[in-house]
């Protein structure tokens, strides 16, 4: 355990779907992230969050939407997804915004669109 | 451009074999952090290392600044560090961590 939890681990989920990611750390870091990561593709950031303000937003689409309702929480709400964004969903979180520290990251769920 | 690569993308070894994976990355960096990534999913850090060497049990991490460069060393390989190691660095000109695309590692008995 990392101290980084992620809910579920897996989903299936269908186009028409409305589903949640649910993204928990008790560490006390100050910035939360999302990343995608596809097969043999390095992890793409989705969304940057510092002290509960999205200060990034990596040209996702619209069908991903994030929240972030106090610095302990970050959620990835889903809705018709496509096919292809099935991927592993990761969550990480850091001290502060700058990478020197590093992330310390969540186990990911599995997405299956369907 | 911030730019990471690493080699080998596949790697197989016999238990006991010593193992270099390779890192390079295009402009100045700040940090430089190695992964390790298990196939359930998680990703756990192992070392971030800004100059010289760092070493934890059978693992060793280098970096040469100069050449912009970082290696993963394994010595006495065991099928349990099968695993995708990644190498991620925090360049000077942005304050994200830029990831390569990980060296994927079996270690057979």
């Amino acid at each position: 355990e990392t101290g980084v939890t992620q809910t579920p681990r897996h989903l299936v989920m269908g186009m028409t779907n409305k589903k949640s990611l649910k993204c928990e750390q008790h560490l006390g870091h100050n910035a939360m992230y999302w990343y995608k990561q596809s097969a043999k593709k390095p992890l793409e950031l989705m969304f940057v969050y510092s002290l509960e303000e999205r200060v990034e937003n990596n040209s996702v689409p619209s069908r991903f939407s994030p929240e972030c309702p106090n610095s302990s929480h970050l959620f990835l709400h889903l809705h018709t997804l496509q096919p292809e964004d099935s991927a592993l969903y990761l969550c990480a979180s850091s001290p502060t915004r700058t990478a020197n520290y590093g992330y310390t990251f969540g186990s990911g769920t599995r997405l299956t669109v369907v | 451009k911030n730019e990471v690569e690493q080699s080998p993308q596949n790697l197989t070894a016999q238990e006991g074999e010593f193992i270099t994976i390779n890192c390079s990355y295009s402009v100045g960096i700040s940090a430089l952090h190695w992964l390790q990534q298990h196939p359930g999913g998680g990703i756990v850090s192992l070392f971030m290392l800004s100059s010289g060497k760092k070493k934890h049990g059978r693992l060793i991490a280098t970096i040469n600044i100069q050449e912009k460069h970082s290696s993963l060393h394994i010595t006495a390989s065991h099928p349990r560090d099968s695993a995708v190691y990644i190498c991620a660095a925090a360049f000077y000109n942005t304050d994200k961590l830029i990831f390569g695309t990980g060296t994927r590692l079996q270690v057979f008995p």
